[in-house]
């Protein structure tokens, strides 16, 4: 089994409607991340979380809200999908402590708005 | 923020050729991974190198953190090598973890 499984895979919904994306981990890791991937770009960040408790915004919320409902657990919300939100998405996690360690991706979701 | 910038944008070598990918960085970072994005869309983490040298089989990387940044070498290089390489880094400050992705280098290998 995947270590950072992502769900859905793939999904096709319209403007307007809610979406949830979720992800967990069997990492163990306390922190997690969403970031999101726009044709022939790099990886920006969402939201990330060091804990149930402690959630921060990336450089691009607007328009996204998460909940990490555990752990292991954290999913991202498009309330209101917007055509221009249609990339592929990305969960990821990672360690803290004294030094960065490396941050492990799921297979990524791609959601398309029509 | 930090700028990471990747060269060359776009590359495309013969079956077996060698190449050399670069990434530059413009602060002080303590996290650097390079990752290979394949054709259907899955990042695969190539290594965690935020300083030094590592191999792994056909691939090796290099970062020279004093100066702002690290190379990917490519040998023998076969279609499946194919993809897009990002490189990204952290830095420590408030030791948040997240990562700054560069553009990428959209790596074509023919037969």
């Amino acid at each position: 089994d995947a270590d950072v499984t992502q769900t859905p895979r793939n999904r096709i919904t319209k403007t307007g409607k809610r979406i949830m994306l979720e992800c967990s981990q069997t990492k163990g890791h306390d922190r997690m991340y969403w970031y999101r991937q726009d044709p022939g770009l790099g990886l920006r960040l969402i939201y990330y979380s060091f804990d149930v408790k402690d959630i921060n915004k990336g450089e691009i919320s607007d328009g996204y809200s998460v909940s990490r409902q555990a752990q292991a657990k954290f999913s991202l919300s498009l309330e209101s999908a917007i055509p221009n939100q249609t990339a592929l998405y990305f969960c990821a996690t990672g360690t803290g402590g004294a030094g960065n360690q490396p941050q492990h991706f799921g297979d990524g979701t791609r959601l398309s708005i029509l | 923020g930090i700028q990471v910038e990747q060269s060359p944008p776009d590359l495309i070598l013969q079956e077996g050729a060698n190449s050399t990918l670069r990434c530059n960085f413009s602060d002080s970072v303590n996290n650097l991974q390079w990752f290979h994005q394949n054709p259907w869309g899955q990042l695969i983490n190539l290594f965690y190198i935020p300083s030094g040298t590592k191999q792994n089989g056909r691939l090796s990387a290099t970062t020279v953190a004093t100066e702002r940044y690290s190379l990917l070498y490519i040998s023998s290089s076969q279609t499946t090598d194919s993809g897009v390489y990002f490189c990204a880094v952290g830095r420590g400050s408030g030791n948040t973890g997240k990562l700054i992705f560069g553009q990428g280098t959209t790596l074509q290998v023919k037969p």
